[in-house]
């Protein structure tokens, strides 16, 4: 079975540029995550879609960062514009069901903001 | 809220025996625990439920004290592949979110 693919693994922008970063899911898994982890922290949850609903987006900062997962399966997270800060890890991770199902992860796109 | 993690960092020897805490300030309801090599994907290695068993995941094996609102992970025998850095995600009661702690970073020396 494949896991959580993301792409692309690293990324390297100047600041104030725009960047987009894609994550399919494991087939069948409801539930999607968007994470950040900054080096040497836990991943932080940005946003969780529960199908192709938002159901927890409390910790997205909305004016620069969006998410979209169309028609609940694949899912791209953009920032625009990115800031120097934004540099950090982006995980993406899928569960089966919807509430304290084991989440797994794919391997993360590195940003490097300049 | 973020779970507290103890010790930060673990030197061993391979065949050595280490033990990482994971500690709530609010009740839980589930713990989870991941393991996370250098630029890759967390793993996922088990989950406790409150009022679970304690599990066990080969040499690696965990506990749940609901009295204390923490996690132990317990790591005997290790092994050089077990090296990495171990994150335990706490869910509380009548919350759907995972909030990780900020990570044991474990080092097996041969």
């Amino acid at each position: 079975e494949a896991g959580v693919v993301q792409s692309p693994r690293y990324k390297i922008i100047e600041k104030k540029q725009p960047v987009a970063f894609w994550c399919n899911p494991i087939s069948g898994h409801n539930t999607l995550y968007w994470y950040l982890q900054n080096l040497g922290q836990g991943p932080e949850l940005l946003i969780r879609y529960e199908n192709e609903e938002a159901v927890d987006d409390s910790q997205l900062p909305k004016d620069r960062f969006s998410a979209e997962r169309l028609k609940g399966v694949d899912s791209t997270l953009k920032i625009q514009p990115a800031e120097l800060g934004d540099s950090a890890v982006y995980l993406c991770a899928s569960s089966l069901g919807y509430t304290g199902d084991t989440q797994y992860f794919g391997p993360g796109t590195r940003l490097t903001v300049l | 809220q973020q779970p507290v993690q103890s010790p930060q960092a673990v030197i061993l020897r391979e065949g050595e025996d280490a033990v990482i805490n994971c500690s709530s300030s609010k009740a839980l309801y589930s713990v989870h625990w991941y393991r996370q090599k250098h630029g890759e994907a967390p793993v996922f290695l088990m989950i406790l439920l409150k009022g679970g068993e304690q599990k066990g995941h080969e040499k690696i094996s965990a506990s749940f004290n609901e009295k204390k609102q923490q996690s132990s992970l317990y790591l005997t025998a290790s092994q050089l592949s077990y090296s990495g850095t171990y994150f335990c995600g706490t869910r509380l009661g009548g919350t759907d979110k995972l909030i990780f702690g900020t990570g044991t970073r474990l080092q097996v020396f041969p």
